[in-house]
């Protein structure tokens, strides 16, 4: 099966700076690959998906970058701001996994000092 | 947008209580799920189903049963609550087992066992 890590649990980072989140996943078949964004009290957001085929890929003010030869996926934040503040999930699944979805990794709580 | 929805923020049960969660999706989404998420644990997958009267166990199906009469909606069942079960429960759903596409998450239900 699939496992997701991430390499931190919290990371702390000054306004205005740009923030980098981590991801590791096992799987060499996964194909897929989505960034969430949970803020306190509420489900977990869309921010950004990627494909296998590609290995970059830009959204506003974000970006992910896909290694799949290490199987390394990161999240790119520019110009972090107070509303980033949140957990973020990176989350990976493959074609014919069947319809159990998305494997989660444990989440990286982004704190935003001022 | 898609919207799901989960009957309750938040609610307080009896231990040997039958506790009812319910979600609903407006988007004629395939599949739906039901996670449950603890600090450290991040979010585990209890059931899912890819069809209506169709479910399938996750990760962690003890002590939970789930149903799903409508395609739109998908409900969680602890028949017989006990504080271990005390958590945030996250309903999803999406578009099809065929496609690699993004879960929507509800909003959560804060579920607390006295």
């Amino acid at each position: 099966g699939e496992s997701v890590g991430l390499h931190l649990p919290t990371l702390s980072v000054q306004e205005g700076d740009n923030s980098i989140i981590n991801c590791a996943y096992s799987n060499s078949a996964s194909d897929y690959f989505i960034w969430y964004k949970q803020e306190s009290g509420k489900g977990p957001q869309f921010i950004i998906d990627i494909r296998s085929n590609m290995d970059k890929r830009q959204g506003q003010r974000v970006t992910v970058l896909l290694n799949k030869t290490v199987k390394h996926l990161s999240l790119q934040i520019a110009a972090t701001q107070p509303g980033d503040s949140a957990v973020y999930f990176c989350a990976v699944s493959h074609s014919g996994g069947g319809a159990d979805g998305l494997t989660f990794g444990k989440g990286t709580h982004l704190i935003i000092q001022p | 947008d898609v919207k799901v929805t989960q009957s309750s923020r938040y609610l307080v049960k009896r231990t040997g209580e039958k506790v009812f969660l319910e979600c609903v999706q407006d988007m004629d989404h395939e599949n739906m799920f039901w996670y449950r998420q603890d600090p450290g644990l991040g979010l585990r997958l209890i059931y899912f189903s890819y069809d209506v009267k169709m479910k399938e166990k996750g990760d962690i199906p003890e002590g939970y049963s789930v149903s799903r009469e409508k395609k739109e909606r998908f409900s969680l069942i602890l028949e017989s609550a006990s504080t271990n079960q005390t958590s945030m429960y996250l309903c999803a759903s999406s578009l099809s087992s065929f496609l690699n596409t993004e879960a929507f998450f509800g909003q959560g239900t804060r579920l607390t066992v006295v």
